[in-house]
């Protein structure tokens, strides 16, 4: 299948700093990726959906401003957690749908997010 | 829009026996409907998926299967292996939409 890589896959940061999250398709153009969280026990939670070039759509509840998406290219999306705090300390992973194969959709392996 | 239930929301099965999650979906236009596998600190992996032009499909030890009357797809697992241990999640998907995914079956399998 197709791989979805993520970086990085823990990150420890002081809360008030800003975290980047990086999510690559490898081996495949993804015309749209899409950003969930995931708390201890619990199913994905989107956050938010980018295409390529355009901005992202966001979960209702969930702040813009706070979490930064990027889509620059078919296969790069960035996450920017803007001033963390230990609230934001949560397991966000990355998925791409391959635009060519009709839906299917990757994930990548995760980031864990701890915030002090 | 959609809702996806899944059901058990745990399952314990003894090594060597077969494992069966359920889901049900609500929207009859969804015609994609993937299964993925979450071990402990990893993203899902997409194990199955099916559409809705198609009844059943079996890959080895796994096996997906739709009844699109009654907007219900299932995962099968035969000879279960310790390794097959995970959480495992259905999705129901219409082009051009989100997934919606269920709440998410654990699954132990005992030695």
């Amino acid at each position: 299948g197709a791989v979805v890589s993520q970086h990085p896959s823990r990150v420890i940061c002081k809360s008030g700093t800003s975290v980047k999250i990086e999510c690559r398709s490898l081996d495949f153009q993804a015309t749209t990726m899409f950003w969930y969280r995931q708390f201890p026990k619990q199913s994905l939670m989107l956050m938010a959906t980018s295409n390529e070039g355009s901005k992202a759509t966001y979960e209702q509840g969930v702040e813009k401003d706070k979490f930064l998406i990027n889509h620059a290219s078919l296969t790069l999306s960035t996450l920017t957690v803007t001033s963390a705090h230990p609230e934001d300390s949560s397991f966000y992973i990355c998925s791409a749908r391959d635009g060519a194969s009709g839906g299917e959709q990757f994930f990548g392996p995760g980031t864990r997010l701890t915030v002090l | 829009g959609e809702n996806v239930e899944q059901h058990p929301s745990t399952l314990s099965v003894q090594e060597g026996d077969s494992a069966v999650i359920k889901c049900t979906y609500s929207d009859s236009a969804s015609n994609y409907f993937p299964w993925y596998k979450q071990e402990l600190g990893k993203g899902p992996q997409l194990i199955i998926d099916i559409r809705s032009n198609v009844g059943e499909k079996k890959d080895q030890r796994i096996a997906v299967t739709l009844n699109k009357t009654a907007k219900h797809f299932s995962l099968h697992i035969t000879e279960t292996q310790p390794e097959d241990s995970a959480v495992y999640f259905c999705a129901a998907f219409l082009y051009g939409q989100n997934f919606v995914f269920g709440p998410g079956t654990r699954l132990s399998v005992l030695p």
